[in-house]
């Protein structure tokens, strides 16, 4: 079974400033697919960034980023030039093989400051 | 173009009293999916569904029962409710591609459910 770790459960930061938040998973599989997500207030779930573990470029999406390293299983968020906008819970997410499902990461809050 | 709605968005219900939460999409998803959160605790899937008539059993099934039986509708049920079905309820659906169970999860909004 796949197993998602967000080691920080909260996390600020100052407007304009850039954080990075952890996340590490484990799986026995080699194709499969790593997101972040995004929950702010609002409650909405909404995709941030997405990486497919076969490509080695790490994704980008405007001011968010990751650093894929596939050996470590490690898959980390970076915000650069954060936004009041970006305070939000941000999940990390695997899937991976035939059963269907994405296996959700605990969360972390972050808090964007003025 | 309304993506996934769910219905309703709040409800409060007394211990041992049942419901239905629906789940409803417009995209012609062949995927739907139900899950609670709960803090500190993430999304953890409850039941899912890989096409019309078919559904399967996710991390925490115990106490909720499904229906597909419609494509575009998903039905959460709670037989008799628990102070510990309290949580926030979330439903999803994705697109198959390429025969793989893949692609982007589209979420509703969700429903805020206390049990007491």
């Amino acid at each position: 079974a796949q197993t998602v770790t967000q080691s920080q459960p909260e996390m600020s930061v100052q407007e304009a400033e850039t954080v990075t938040l952890s996340c590490t998973y484990d799986t026995s599989e080699s194709n499969y697919y790593l997101f972040w997500y995004k929950q702010p207030p609002s409650r909405q779930m909404i995709l941030v960034i997405r990486q497919e573990a076969y490509k080695q470029q790490n994704a980008t999406e405007n001011r968010f980023s990751v650093n894929f390293q596939k050996a470590a299983k490690s898959f980390s968020l970076k915000i650069s030039d954060s936004q009041l906008g970006d305070t939000a819970m941000y999940f990390c997410a695997f899937w991976g093989g035939s059963n269907y499902k994405l296996t959700f990461g605990k969360g972390t809050l972050l808090t964007v400051n003025p | 173009n309304a993506g996934v709605t769910q219905t309703p968005k709040f409800r409060v219900l007394k211990t041992g009293q049942s419901m239905t939460l629906l789940c409803a999409q417009d995209m012609n998803h062949e995927y739907m999916y139900w899950y609670r959160q709960d803090p500190g605790m993430g999304l953890r899937l409850i039941h899912y569904s890989v096409g019309e008539g078919t559904t399967a059993k996710g991390e925490v099934p115990d106490g909720y029962n499904v229906s597909r039986l419609k494509k575009q509708n998903f039905l959460l049920g709670l037989e008799s409710a628990a102070p510990s079905q309290t949580s926030v309820y979330f439903c999803a659906s994705s697109y198959p591609r390429g025969g793989r169970a893949y692609n982007e999860q589209f979420f509703g909004p969700g429903t805020r459910l206390t049990v007491l």
